[in-house]
């Protein structure tokens, strides 16, 4: 089946620090999508990328689009203690009839004080 | 906009016995939903899609039977876990697809403990 590979499994670093995390995939994929999950939440959209090479920000936030379509990067600036939390990247393969989304096992952030 | 809710945020029931979980676009007509349960400290596991109108399909290993899915309307989907036992226990989150678009929006998750 179609594998997501999302690194670090885990990250600590200092508040004001730079992040840095992505996620490769074994097959080409059309849509990338980025979200953070608070504990005990559902995940939250931070960013969707839909092109190849496509470069998106939200806030802080910049998301990559790899131009090889196997590979999408997220990056935080200046990290604060609201962005702990698990970040997910989610893909979509082309011709894929029922709109699935497959999901990396996630990046565990957390912020030391 | 793109909201979506899910009832009741958590739930204890004996083993035996059925729960519906509701789950419900607010702001936004949703022709498909999806149905995930999520385990401690793990990613996201699709259990079933639901298309308003027509029978859900189910990813492999999941019981249709024990999970009853029901998407009666373009906004609400439910999911019934029938005959629960413990190890049904788990996060259950829904999420919905808006319009043409591949983005999916995630309700807030229903918290099932078993007994």
């Amino acid at each position: 089946g179609q594998q997501l590979n999302q690194s670090p499994q885990s990250m600590f670093i200092q508040e004001g620090e730079d992040v840095s995390m992505n996620c490769t995939s074994s097959s080409i994929f059309n849509t990338w999508l980025w979200y953070k999950q608070d504990p005990g939440e559902g995940p939250v959209l931070l960013i969707a990328l839909y092109k190849a090479g496509e470069l998106t920000s939200n806030g802080r936030l910049t998301a990559q689009f790899g131009i090889t379509r196997k590979d999408s990067f997220l990056n935080i600036s200046a990290s604060i203690p609201s962005d702990v939390g698990i970040y997910f990247c989610a893909g979509r393969y082309p011709f894929q009839v029922a709109q699935k989304l497959v999901f990396g096992q996630g990046t565990r952030l957390t912020i030391n004080p | 906009g793109a909201v979506v809710s899910q009832h009741p945020s958590r739930v204890i029931c004996k083993s035996g016995t059925s729960v519906k979980i509701e789950c419900r676009s607010l702001d936004f007509q949703a022709t498909t939903m999806f149905w995930y349960r999520q385990f401690p400290k793990q990613s996201l596991m699709l259990m079933a899609t639901s298309n308003e109108g027509s029978k859900a399909t189910y990813e492999q290993g999941v019981e249709k039977d024990k999970f009853l899915i029901n998407h009666a309307s373009l906004t609400l989907s439910t999911l019934t876990v029938t005959s629960a036992h413990p190890e049904d226990s788990s996060f259950y989150i829904c999420s919905a697809r808006v319009g043409q678009i591949y983005e999916q929006y995630f309700g807030p998750g229903t918290r099932l403990t078993v007994t």
